[in-house]
């Protein structure tokens, strides 16, 4: 069955560090997203590609960069790892727009990471 | 600006009785609307979705309406089963030019025996 996974579960780091949460999907999906979720704020977004090679900005996008170098994976990295980006931080995927999908995004099991 | 807002962060049902979870935006270009279902330490899943040439769609023991005039939707579950308790995001996608999906800050649900 496809699946979209994320690594690791649970991260624990120190401020100044950079961080990397990988994100798996077997969807074949084009569009791959990263967000967060604090208490008070639902789910934002924080970076999102829409295919190989391309990369955007979300609402919530500094500090925070990805890459897409295959259709299977978007890894986040965290340049610099502050205290505010404690958070949980969730990946999915969803099929392209022009395919006539519904618009229906996929998600990950999350990844809980603690900025010390 | 939160253009999707889930206006009541908490609530609790009776198992049995009928739950009502609520969701306004702002943008009139929304043209889709999704709900989702999160349990903890799992990412959400796809509950139920309706377009914005329906006003109502139904999945079993779940209904979402839509007021377009009033950019209101709301969820109903009924009956409501301890099952459901989990935090519940509506989001909100303009279809024409994006993928991109807008969430609400989410409502979380608790059905009591």
């Amino acid at each position: 069955d496809a699946e979209i996974t994320q690594s690791p579960r649970h991260k624990i780091t120190e401020t100044g560090r950079q961080v990397t949460l990988a994100c798996h999907q077997t969807w074949n999906h084009n569009n791959m997203f990263w967000y967060r979720q604090d208490l008070g704020h639902g789910l934002r977004l924080i970076h999102y590609s829409y295919g190989v090679q391309d990369t955007n900005k979300g609402e919530v996008s500094d500090g925070y960069s990805v890459s897409r170098s295959n259709t299977e994976d978007l890894p986040l990295t965290l340049e610099s790892a502050a205290s505010s980006q404690t958070s949980v931080y969730f990946c999915a995927s969803s099929e392209s727009m022009a395919s006539g999908s519904s618009y229906e995004q996929y998600f990950g099991p999350g990844t809980r990471l603690t900025v010390t | 600006d939160q253009q999707v807002k889930q206006n009541s962060p908490s609530l609790s049902v009776q198992e049995g009785r009928i739950s009502i979870l609520n969701c306004d935006y702002t943008n009139s270009m929304f043209d889709y609307f999704l709900w989702y279902k999160k349990y903890p330490a799992e990412g959400p899943t796809f509950l139920i979705s309706i377009s914005s040439i329906k006003d109502k769609n139904e999945d079993g023991r779940f209904t979402v309406f839509l007021n377009k005039s009033a950019k209101h939707l709301s969820l109903h579950i009924v009956p409501s089963q301890p099952g459901d308790s989990a935090v519940y995001f509506c989001a909100s996608i303009r279809g024409h030019n994006t993928d991109k999906l807008i969430f609400g800050t989410g409502t979380r649900l608790q059905v009591f025996p």
